[in-house]
């Protein structure tokens, strides 16, 4: 059974700051993998989509990577800003077909 | 274009009582689903409809029911609520090919 884990449960760093938030996956053959960002109160956004083919993909100040070998993916955030306070999940996906599994999360706070 | 919608927002139910979680997207997408979300357990799916007239049970499937009622609109029932019902769910919906599931706001539910 995959198993997702994201590690640190929870990250506060001051304004500007680079920073990488982690996800692990047990079993190495996905599909693909997804980060998405939580705000208090709400839905989850997606932020990046990786196939399983690719290495990384990059959204503005987001850069996410995957290596499927070891079964990681981190999320790059640059000069980071209060307003990307939030909780970050990955999710992977086994198949074409399959259900998503999600990790529980990276709460961040990035302090003014 | 409301995206993913869901009512209610909040609900406090008795053990023992009834109730639908209504969920309603506008983007013509095929598949949509239904996630709880709890502290320590992450997002689980409860059921999934890939298509209309379809649905499929996700990972915790007990104690729920599903319909698609139409391409827009997938109902959450609980038949007789239990305090272990007591989570926030959420609905999405994706679309084949970008991969990407778009949620809604959430529905927060305690059952005492």
């Amino acid at each position: 059974k995959q198993e997702v884990t994201q590690i640190p449960a929870a990250l506060s760093v001051p304004e500007g700051e680079n920073l990488v938030l982690n996800c692990s996956f047990t079993d190495s053959a996905i599909y693909n993998l997804q980060w998405f960002r939580q705000d208090p109160g709400k839905g989850l956004t997606s932020l990046l989509l990786i196939q399983s083919s690719q290495r990384e993909q990059t959204s503005g100040r987001l850069n996410a990577s995957l290596d499927k070998s070891s079964g990681r993916s981190t999320l790059y955030i640059a000069a980071s800003q209060p307003g990307d306070s939030a909780t970050y999940l990955c999710a992977v996906k086994e198949t074409s077909g399959s259900r998503l599994t999600f990790g529980e999360g990276t709460q961040l706070t990035v302090n003014p | 274009n409301a995206g993913v919608t869901q009512t209610p927002k909040f609900q406090v139910l008795k053990t023992g009582q009834s109730m639908t979680l209504q969920c309603a997207q506008d983007m013509n997408h095929n598949s949509m689903y239904w996630y709880r979300q709890d502290p320590g357990m992450g997002l689980r799916l409860i059921y999934y409809s890939a298509s209309e007239g379809t649905t499929d049970k996700g990972e915790v499937p007990n104690g729920y029911n599903v319909s698609r009622l139409n391409k827009r609109e997938f109902s959450l029932r609980l038949e007789s609520a239990a305090p272990s019902q007591t989570s926030v769910y959420f609905c999405a919906s994706r679309i084949q090919g970008p991969d990407t599931q778009y949620f809604g706001p959430g529905t927060r539910l305690t059952v005492l």
